[in-house]
């Protein structure tokens, strides 16, 4: 069965402490893979995206596809990088792009 | 960047009467949307695509007679729940593709809260 795995309901650390959101996926054929970030109270928007390999707000993922896991990670954690983390692969096929959704992880940076 | 809307972005209604919500992009076309359903501190579950000009396709276990979508133009797609229960209070989420390359970014409404009494 196809499934998103974020193991990590509420993951919490320390200010500079790194950190890292686990997703493991279970797809057939080759899905491309999404980290969509919800800070409080603002709409879903992308973190990043695997076929780019970049780094925004100091976030990288990288894809082990022998793993089937793209886990997020983040050298120092910052408090404004407290919000809910959504790993979202996307089904291979299909041009328009939906997506399916993990179980999110809330990480929570404490000062 | 592309900007998508949503109307209302919050609705209380009656048991048994129907609520449409709007989901628009402001500054881009969009012939695919997407509708998602998000319960209390769980994740986004597709619903259906919206898909300009013809039927929307629904995911497995969605009663598409219940929660109706029209995607009239390349702009504005809706959702009617029709006949309201209390177990269709949820948050929808609605979200667009925008970008070239083989795979276009999605775009998030910012949703509506529904609440059936």
């Amino acid at each position: 069965a196809q499934r998103v795995t974020q193991p990590e309901k509420l993951l919490s650390v320390f200010k500079g402490a790194p950190v890292e959101l686990k997703c493991n996926y279970s797809y057939s054929g080759s899905p491309e893979l999404f980290w969509y970030v919800q800070y409080s109270r603002q709409r879903l928007q992308l973190l990043l995206r695997h076929i780019s390999r970049e780094s925004i707000k100091g976030f990288t993922a990288d894809l082990n596809k022998g793993e089937t896991s793209f886990h997020l990670k983040k050298p120092f954690a910052q408090e404004e990088d407290s919000a809910m983390y959504y790993c979202a692969p996307r089904p291979g096929g299909g041009s328009q792009g939906n997506l399916i959704f993990g179980k999110g992880t809330k990480l929570s940076v404490k000062p | 960047g592309a900007v998508v809307s949503q109307h209302p972005s919050w609705v209380i209604c009656k048991s048994g009467t129907s609520v449409k919500i709007e989901c628009r992009s402001l500054d881009f076309q969009a012939t695919t949307m997407f509708w998602y359903r998000q319960f209390p501190k769980q994740s986004l579950m597709l619903m259906a695509t919206s898909n300009e000009g013809s039927k929307a396709t629904y995911e497995q276990g969605v009663e598409k007679d219940k929660f109706l979508i029209n995607h009239a133009s390349l702009t504005l797609s809706t959702l009617t729940v029709t006949s309201a229960h209390p177990e269709d209070s949820s948050f929808y989420i609605c979200s667009a593709p925008f970008g070239s390359g083989r795979v276009p970014e999605q775009y998030f409404g910012p949703g509506t809260r529904l609440t059936v009494t």
